[in-house]
């Protein structure tokens, strides 16, 4: 059974900040690596997802990285903003089924 | 933003009924999944769909049911409520999971008395 944990659990930073969050997975045998936001009281929106042949890729401001041999996947959110404040969350996926972890909440503030 | 409803969106029921939630998709999307979602245990599946008529269970079915009689429509039902079911549900599409995003639903936030 793949498990996912993700760290930190919460953050708070003072805005401008460089962040760094971390997705570790067990089961390496996967077809993807998604990474989704969600608003409080919202559904999840997709932000990246990375094919289990990538080791990158990038949307604006937002860059996540695989590596599937060791199990990671890294989010960097350059330079954050009050905005990009959520709960981010990351989903291995396979077998047709992601597995998602609890989410890293991440507070922006002025 | 995928076409993708969920109704009720909010649900007050007591314990023993029977309740169903619906699940609506406008992109002809083939998979579609129905999670839960509660503090301190993240997002788990409990049942997916991938085709008319398929289905198979997820980590968390047991006092579920699902049904899928068109591709644009998922239903759940809880067979007999309970107040462990008290949660928020959320259904999700696909077209191809191993290549393509999943899209959320709204959620429908469910509280069972």
């Amino acid at each position: 059974k793949q498990e996912v944990t993700q760290i930190p659990a919460a953050l708070s930073v003072p805005e401008g900040e460089n962040l760094v969050l971390n997705c570790s997975f067990t089961d390496s045998a996967i077809y993807n690596l998604q990474w989704f936001r969600q608003d409080p009281g919202k559904g999840l929106t997709s932000l990246l997802l990375i094919q289990s042949s990538q080791r990158e890729q990038t949307s604006g401001r937002l860059n996540a990285s695989l590596d599937k041999s060791s199990g990671r996947s890294t989010l960097y959110i350059a330079a954050s903003q009050p905005g990009d404040s959520a709960t981010y969350l990351c989903a291995p996926g396979g077998s047709y089924i992601p597995t998602f972890g609890r989410g890293t909440s991440l507070i922006v503030h002025p | 933003d995928a076409g993708i409803t969920q109704s009720p969106r909010h649900k007050v029921t007591e314990t023993g009924t029977p309740v169903t939630l619906r699940c609506h998709q406008t992109e002809n999307h083939r998979y579609m999944y129905w999670y839960r979602q509660d503090p301190g245990h993240g997002l788990r599946l409990i049942h997916y769909s991938y085709g008319v008529k398929d289905t198979d269970k997820g980590e968390v079915s047991d006092g579920y049911s699902v049904s899928r009689s068109k591709t644009e429509d998922f239903l759940l039902t809880l067979e007999s409520a309970t107040s462990s079911q008290t949660s928020v549900y959320f259904c999700a599409i696909s077209e191809s999971p191993s290549e393509e995003t999943q899209y959320f639903g709204p959620g429908t936030r469910l509280l069972v008395l």
